[in-house]
């Protein structure tokens, strides 16, 4: 166990639906990311917060949206979905918000398939 | 934009022998880290080795090491004394100074024989 929590694990869904994943960063962590690996496109970061705000954007689609909660949780929500969303959506956490040479620590990510 | 090439998709090794997996990345940056993670059949992904571009020694942790050439942009994992657990797909990971972002490559997967 990494530490940090992801639910689902696994989601099936319709095209169009709206659905939204969970992240409970490691203990003391207060940056959390967000990537999407796919089979076509590999794994692509999304999106970044530290302690609450914004602070890196990457491919993130703009039906893709997420937050970071008081207690540091996150959440992705992901809606008008399509057939290509299906991936595996992990997130990460670090204690430092960047200038750092710690790699991250991940969940185990939530395979979300759209049918 | 940064990018990391794996050019081998596949690799295998016979149990207890060495392997190692190739990685080349494409920057302009002097400062950067660079990272090999494991993915196992779990879909966990494991931090296995890190390496900061201004130190010139080789980054080790026990039965795997890096071969760091910053002028040529490469870094190669080699595992020795392979186990049946380090079957797995491993990704190479570029991470600017400064910045958030880790930029993988598409993955080698590597299978060890019995």
């Amino acid at each position: 166990d990494s530490g940090v929590t992801q639910t689902p694990k696994h989601l099936i869904t319709a095209t169009g639906q709206r659905v939204t994943l969970r992240c409970s960063p490691r203990s003391g962590d207060l940056s959390v990311y967000w990537y999407q690996q796919s089979l076509d496109q590999g794994l692509q970061f999304l999106i970044q917060y530290y302690n609450g705000e914004e602070r890196a954007k990457g491919n993130i689609l703009e039906r893709f949206s997420a937050q970071q909660f008081p207690d540091l949780h996150s959440e992705l929500n992901l809606s008008s979905l399509e057939l290509g969303d299906s991936a595996l959506y992990f997130c990460a956490s670090s204690v430092e918000e960047t200038w750092t040479a710690n790699g991250y620590t991940f969940g185990s990510g939530t395979r979300l398939t759209v049918v | 934009a940064q990018t990391v090439t794996q050019s081998q998709p596949e690799m295998s090794v016979q149990e207890a022998e060495t392997v190692t997996l190739s990685c080349t990345y494409d920057t302009s940056e002097s400062d950067y880290y660079l990272f090999w993670y494991k993915q196992p059949p779990s879909r966990q992904m494991i931090l296995v080795i890190r390496q900061e571009a201004y130190k010139q020694q080789n980054a080790t942790e026990n039965r795997f090491s890096v071969n760091f050439q910053k002028a040529a942009k490469s870094f190669s994992l080699k595992i020795s004394d392979s186990q049946l657990g380090d079957a797995a797909m491993y990704f190479c990971a570029y991470r600017n100074f400064g910045n958030e972002k880790l930029t993988f490559g598409t993955g080698t997967r590597l299978t060890i024989i019995p």
